[in-house]
């Protein structure tokens, strides 16, 4: 069975600056990555996925992630964060064997954007 | 274009009460699925369906019933509400590799 770990549960972060999160997973099987994003009081929402080829795949709001296959990562990165970049982000699984979308979800990292 | 609907966005039951949280989607997406939120514990999911008359459980489906018997409409029973129930649950479909999730239903239980 697949996990995700996501070893930050909470990142601050001054406007403008570079921010990283950090999403590890676990799987006996080759697999599917994304990164979904919850704002305040809203249902989640994709931000960006990785299903094959380039491993290095963007959000059209300038988030970009790295697929890592030795390392077993998906780190989520941002050069120079808004504050309306705040809300709770998700990293998720996938496994690539299963005929279903069945997804597992890490536990979530709160970015806090101070102005 | 609704896209995934849930009702109620709030409740509050108690102990031994029974409800049922609705949810509807409007893509014809075959696969459907809940969620519960808990602090620190990210999305853990409870049953989902990959069609029509087809369900099965997830991480942590005790405490829940599920049918699917229109592709549109997947609700979630509980039948004997508990105070570890309260949570904030999650409708979600699929098509593809992208979910589209519900606002929530905040659910309460004293």
């Amino acid at each position: 069975a697949q996990s995700v770990t996501q070893l930050d549960s909470q990142v601050p972060v001054f406007e403008e600056a570079p921010v990283e999160l950090r999403c590890n997973y676990s799987s006996s099987v080759s697999v599917y990555l994304f990164w979904y994003v919850q704002y305040p009081n809203q249902g989640l929402q994709l931000l960006l996925k990785y299903l094959s080829g380039s491993t290095l795949v963007e959000s059209i709001n300038g988030f970009e992630a790295e697929f890592n296959k030795s390392q077993t990562s998906f780190h989520l990165r941002k050069p120079s964060v808004h504050i309306s970049d705040t809300a709770e982000y998700f990293c998720a699984v996938s496994e690539m064997k299963t005929s279903y979308d069945k997804v597992i979800f890490g536990p979530g990292t709160s970015l806090s954007v101070i102005p | 274009n609704a896209g995934v609907t849930q009702t109620p966005k709030f409740q509050v039951l108690k102990t031994g009460q029974s409800m049922t949280l609705q949810c509807a989607q409007d893509m014809n997406h075959e696969y459907m699925s809940w969620y519960r939120q808990d602090p620190g514990m990210g999305l853990r999911l409870i049953h989902y369906s990959v069609g029509a008359g087809i369900t099965d459980q997830g991480e942590v489906p005790n405490g829940y019933n599920v049918s699917r018997s229109t592709t549109e409409d997947f609700p979630l029973r509980l039948l004997s509400a508990a105070p570890s129930q309260t949570s904030v649950y999650f409708c979600a479909s699929s098509s593809g590799f992208e979910q589209f999730f519900g606002p929530g239903t905040r659910l309460t239980v004293l």
